[in-house]
């Protein structure tokens, strides 16, 4: 049974450019939520989805971001235009049915932007 | 908004020294749970609590549910090398995936 997987491990960037993280779900998981760590922090809540649907979005800037679960395929975090600040540990976790439930971490995506 | 006051923020012990941090809100919740990160990798669940009052234990941890349904807390027994990371807190709701996490406590133990 494969756990959350998360590719790539390592994305590097410069300014300007457009990064893109992806997210597999473990098996039979159709909720997916992803968050963002800095260096010495915690884990910040972005956003949360279930197939087609994105259910809370409340924790994810207003610009140059956006997620997507579809129908067929992993889940996408899509960071446009990427600046300094977006260096950080991006992970994506799943959970079987509602968010109450213990949710399934990937690994993460290290972006680094230059 | 919600936040979860998670104490100590770090941790410097003794291999086999027991180890206890916790985790208090202004809110009551109906879920907690305890994450443990090793460095370069992503949180894995310890413990889920359902229940206030609650006492579940994992082999040298347990946790508890506090009774007023705003704080849990873990312990560790006879801490061992391998228990170095950062270790989360954190309640769920079912009306949104918004879950908040404590801010984390580094725990290094000295062989």
């Amino acid at each position: 049974n494969a756990g959350v997987m998360q590719n790539p491990r390592h994305l590097v960037r410069r300014r300007g450019q457009e990064a893109r993280l992806r997210c597999s779900p473990m098996k039979g998981h159709s909720h997916v939520y992803w968050y963002r760590q800095l260096p010495e922090e915690g884990l910040k809540f972005m956003v949360y989805l279930q197939k087609e649907n994105i259910i809370d979005e409340s924790g994810m800037p207003k610009e140059r971001f956006s997620a997507e679960f579809p129908k067929e395929g992993p889940s996408i975090l899509r960071i446009q235009q990427v600046v300094r600040g977006d260096s950080a540990a991006y992970f994506c976790a799943s959970s079987p049915t509602d968010s109450n439930q213990p949710q399934h971490f990937g690994d993460g995506t290290r972006l680094s932007i230059l | 908004g919600q936040q979860l006051n998670q104490s100590p923020q770090s941790m410097f012990i003794q291999e086999g020294e027991d180890v206890s941090m916790n985790c208090t809100s202004s809110s009551i919740f109906n879920t907690w749970l305890w994450y443990k990160q090793d460095p370069g990798e992503g949180p894995v669940l310890l413990i889920a609590l359902y229940k206030a009052g609650e006492l579940t234990s994992n082999g040298r941890l347990t946790a508890q549910f506090g009774i007023t349904r705003k704080d849990s807390f873990l312990n560790i027994s006879a801490s061992i090398p391998s228990d170095v990371g950062i270790y989360f807190c954190r309640h769920g709701s079912s009306n949104t995936g918004k879950l908040i996490f404590g801010q984390g406590t580094t725990l290094q133990v000295k062989p």
